[in-house]
């Protein structure tokens, strides 16, 4: 149990488009979602947390217009990286906790996002 | 404020040897401790956790962790290292409460000399 997959697990484009990742947590309802970023042989980055149902919490330093998450359902999160930007190049990792199961967030998998 | 150190950003044994990751903490309430693996680009699978239950936690693969709270510590260890625990090993602090919300270490990343 506490499977959580992510959608795609690789994706490249252009700069100026829009890419969306999907976050899925399989086999259990997920109250929190959270988002993160990780620089190469560098920790995760904590983006932004998202409770099923309401707005994102973004972390200080991060662009909420940019990085636009949407956790439509207790299953389904979703972050869009808006007019991408070389920059914004990065893994892409979400992670998913649920208070009436555990006290653990289990992670997905990553999308490598790489922005020509 | 709430914080993780993890010491050794590198840490090489010899296949066989013992390993021994560790990890410091700061916090303000109990804490809950995590010890994550990350392979090369993938993302983060739970080793063992502690959560104010037993202080001696028995993970996967062979791993396991001591809770000591005068020390704020909880290293990762494994009697016997094998070629495939070659990874990034991050340890993680959950404050008290509903926020799933956990502050990370840089990570120590593991390497296994045949």
């Amino acid at each position: 149990g506490a499977v959580v997959s992510q959608h795609p697990s690789r994706v490249i484009c252009k700069s100026g488009t829009s890419v969306k990742i999907e976050c899925r947590s399989l086999d259990f309802q997920a109250t929190t979602m959270f988002w993160y970023r990780q620089f190469p042989k560098q920790s995760l980055m904590l983006m932004a947390t998202s409770n099923e149902g309401s707005k994102a919490t973004y972390e200080q330093g991060v662009e909420k217009d940019k990085f636009l998450i949407n956790h439509a359902s207790l299953t389904l999160s979703t972050l869009t990286v808006t007019s991408a930007h070389p920059e914004d190049s990065s893994f892409y990792i979400c992670s998913a906790g649920a208070v009436r199961r555990d006290d653990t967030q289990y992670f997905g998998p990553g999308t490598r996002l790489t922005v020509l | 404020a709430q914080s993780v150190t993890q010491l050794g950003s590198h840490v090489s044994v010899s296949e066989g040897a013992l390993v021994l990751l560790r990890c410091n903490y700061s916090s303000s309430v109990p804490p809950y401790l995590f010890w994550y693996v990350q392979y090369p680009n993938q993302g983060l699978q739970l080793l063992l956790k502690y959560t104010s239950a037993a202080t001696l936690v028995k993970g996967i693969n062979g791993f396991e962790a001591e809770f000591k709270k005068s020390e704020t510590s909880f290293h990762l260890t494994k009697p016997s290292a094998h070629m495939s625990d070659a990874a990034e090993y991050f340890c993680a602090l959950r404050g008290g409460g509903s926020n799933y919300k956990l502050t990370f270490g840089k990570g120590t990343l593991l390497t296994v000399n045949p």
